[in-house]
């Protein structure tokens, strides 16, 4: 099974900071790779897919980048309902689809 | 507009079984594979098992290989999961999702889940 490691696996961090999460594969895994967030209580949205593509309407200060097995999602000027847990997802090699650990992103 | 709601959660006892639903709208279901995900309590996100867009495939994680079952109802845009011989870990949140293809993708959208707690 492919892991995926995510870093870090908390964060503190004050609106409008500049937030970079990691997640690096097993094994490479092309751009099978996607972003999740999830709010407290609620279920887990898609951020980005395939790497780097960002879905439907989903703010533009989220970005993310890699390929292989090295991935960041990165979130520019944080707003306050980014205060959330992020999760990378490998769909490269299926089963079993996996997910990274988590990272939670809280008010500093 | 994408509508996934899941229902038939609750509590079952250890050994026993339980069949979960995800009802499925705004969208042709017969074009997207359907994932079951789930979440332990204050855990991470553990991915259960997917069906295939045309249903010619299902792949389960190795936890669940052997007790649970994936299915569809084309006709009535209904996902199910059919969980045997149920144990406590199986406790937790239980969320279906689109894929974003035939089922090879990850979840596109997802349902707000279904709580099932497995307990004497």
């Amino acid at each position: 099974d492919i892991q995926m490691t995510q870093s870090p696996s908390s964060l503190s961090a004050s609106v409008g900071d500049r937030v970079t999460i990691t997640c690096r594969a097993s094994q490479s895994i092309n751009h099978y790779v996607n972003w999740y967030q999830q709010r407290p209580g609620k279920a887990p949205t898609l951020l980005i897919y395939a790497a780097s593509t960002l879905h439907a309407g989903v703010p533009s200060r989220f970005s993310a980048s890699g390929y292989g097995t090295d991935f960041t999602l990165t979130i520019t000027s944080l707003q306050p309902e980014d205060f959330a847990t992020y999760y990378c997802q490998q769909t490269y090699s299926i089963p079993p689809v996996t997910f990274g650990g988590g990272t939670k992103v809280e008010i500093k | 507009q994408v509508y996934l709601v899941e229902s038939g959660g609750g509590v079952v006892q250890p050994g026993r079984s339980l069949r979960i639903s995800c009802a499925a709208s705004g969208f042709d279901s017969s074009s997207h594979g359907m994932h079951w995900v789930r979440q332990g309590p204050g855990k991470g996100l553990e991915w259960v098992a997917v069906i295939w867009s045309d249903g010619s495939k299902t792949y389960y994680a190795d936890s669940v290989r052997g007790r649970f079952v994936i299915s569809r109802d084309t006709s009535k845009n209904t996902l199910y999961l059919q969980m045997n011989t149920v144990r406590a870990e199986d406790t937790g949140v239980y969320y279906c999702a689109r894929d974003r293809s035939d089922g090879s993708y990850g979840g596109d959208y997802w349902g707000q889940g279904t709580l099932v707690t497995v307990s004497s």
